[in-house]
């Protein structure tokens, strides 16, 4: 079956450290591969998206991502986390025509002081 | 400004009532999805629609109906026969059927009374 999984439910960083969310996905073929993130009570920001090509993803706020097809990985990093990164992060995948995405359960990221 | 919309913020349910969702965007996007976040369940497909007049079930779509009368618009109706209402619903729209990405409202948070 398809899935997506994010093996930390909770993470904390201190703020200017390096953070790595970690994401697995479980496909037949390489699904196309997303990272939202959500602060409390709002809706979901795309960060960034892998469709195809360069495997290293840029996205939006300093985030970049890198699939890895040998670990079936999609893996969230930031070099140094600012206070204001403190969200919840979700990973989510889409391997068919019917545009259906499956999340991961989230990660939430507290940043200490 | 593009984008979608959700109201209300926070809708009140009281037993046996059924609520109605409303999800607006003005992206001119031709497909539409509902999902259901609960804590630590990531999110849930209740439904979709890829083209006016047409729409599937998701994974969770008991005790829930949607319409899609317009483009632009695809109210989730929550009914009496879903005896588990309260969670956090979030909107999304992508472009076309197939590997898009999806794009979020805001979310509506429902509370049973």
């Amino acid at each position: 079956a398809q899935s997506v999984t994010q093996p930390d439910i909770h993470i904390t960083v201190s703020e200017g450290a390096s953070l790595e969310l970690r994401c697995n996905y479980s496909y037949g073929a390489t699904p196309y591969l997303f990272w939202y993130v959500q602060s409390p009570g709002q809706g979901l920001q795309l960060l960034l998206k892998y469709f195809s090509g360069d495997t290293l993803v840029q996205g939006i706020k300093g985030f970049e991502a890198e699939f890895k097809r040998s670990q079936s990985s999609f893996n969230l990093r930031k070099p140094s986390v600012h206070w204001s990164d403190a969200a919840e992060y979700f990973c989510a995948g889409d391997g068919g025509a019917t545009n259906k995405l499956i999340f991961g359960t989230g990660t939430l990221l507290a940043v200490q002081p | 400004d593009g984008g979608i919309t959700q109201s209300p913020k926070y809708l009140f349910r009281k037993e046996g009532q059924n609520v109605t969702l409303s999800c607006e965007q003005n992206l001119n996007h031709d497909a539409m999805y509902w999902y259901r976040q609960d804590p630590g369940q990531g999110l849930r497909l209740i439904y979709y629609s890829q083209i006016v007049n047409d729409f599937q079930k998701g994974d969770i779509a008991e005790g829930y109906s949607v319409s899609r009368e317009k483009k632009e618009s695809f109210p989730l109706t929550v009914t009496s026969a879903q005896k588990n209402p309260t969670a956090f619903y979030l909107c999304a729209s992508s472009i076309a059927r197939g590997q898009e990405t999806q794009y979020f409202g805001p979310g509506t948070r429902l509370l049973v009374l």
